[in-house]
């Protein structure tokens, strides 16, 4: 079947550190994929995306990368900010008729001071 | 200027009793979504429309359904909330180009169910 997850559920990190978030998925003919983080009360904002033919892909202090060999995504968020505290969720879009994205668990960052 | 725009932002309603969330766009997309999301939890789609198309989720239950008169409105109709119904609810919107399907969101709709 087609899943999404996420390793870690919590991520605490010290400000100014950089921060990785992971995520798995199954669906092998996914061919896109996104990185949405979601504040408290707030709905998803998206924040990165990256199609199936590249493995790395760099935005204002954010970087994902992909490894379509593990299905394995990652979102490295550099020099962490007291902002950047919220969760995080990758996506992947899959085509089963309708075109739709399947989300992730989740992973909530934590900003220590 | 918020793009998607939900309301209201909460909604208490009783045990069985229908209740009709809003959801409007100022984007001019085409697809417009419908996603259940509850506490500590990722978002669920439960529908979308594709311009006209109405595309249900095999797991959304009959209890849940959607108009879209325009382009620009689409509701979430919930004919008889169960206490299982309190989420948060998430509409997005997209416009499809190729492979990219970015969604854009709205704050949401948080209900309660009494």
């Amino acid at each position: 079947g087609e899943s999404v997850g996420l390793h870690l559920p919590t991520l605490s990190v010290q400000e100014g550190d950089n921060s990785i978030i992971n995520c798995a998925y199954s669906n092998s003919a996914s061919d896109y994929f996104i990185w949405y983080k979601q504040e408290s009360g707030k709905g998803p904002q998206f924040i990165i995306d990256i199609r199936s033919n590249m493995d790395k892909r760099q935005g204002q202090r954010v970087t994902v990368l992909l490894n379509k060999t593990v299905k394995h995504l990652s979102l490295q968020i550099a020099a962490t900010q007291p902002g950047d505290s919220a969760v995080y969720f990758c996506a992947e879009n899959i085509r089963q008729g309708a075109q739709k994205l399947v989300f992730g668990q989740g992973t909530r960052l934590t900003i220590n001071p | 200027d918020a793009m998607v725009i939900q309301n209201p932002r909460y909604q208490v309603t009783q045990f069985g009793k229908p209740v009709t969330l809003s959801c409007s766009q100022t984007l001019n997309h085409n697809v417009m979504y419908w996603y259940q999301q509850k506490s500590s939890q990722a978002p669920k789609l439960l529908f979308h429309y594709y311009d006209k198309d109405f595309n249900n989720e095999a797991d959304t239950p009959d209890n849940f359904q959607s108009r879209r008169p325009n382009t620009s409105f689409c509701f979430l109709d919930i004919r008889s909330p169960g206490l299982g119904d309190a989420a948060m609810y998430l509409c997005a919107t997209s416009r499809r180009t190729g492979a990219k399907n970015i969604q854009y969101f709205g704050a949401g709709t948080r209900l309660s169910v009494l």
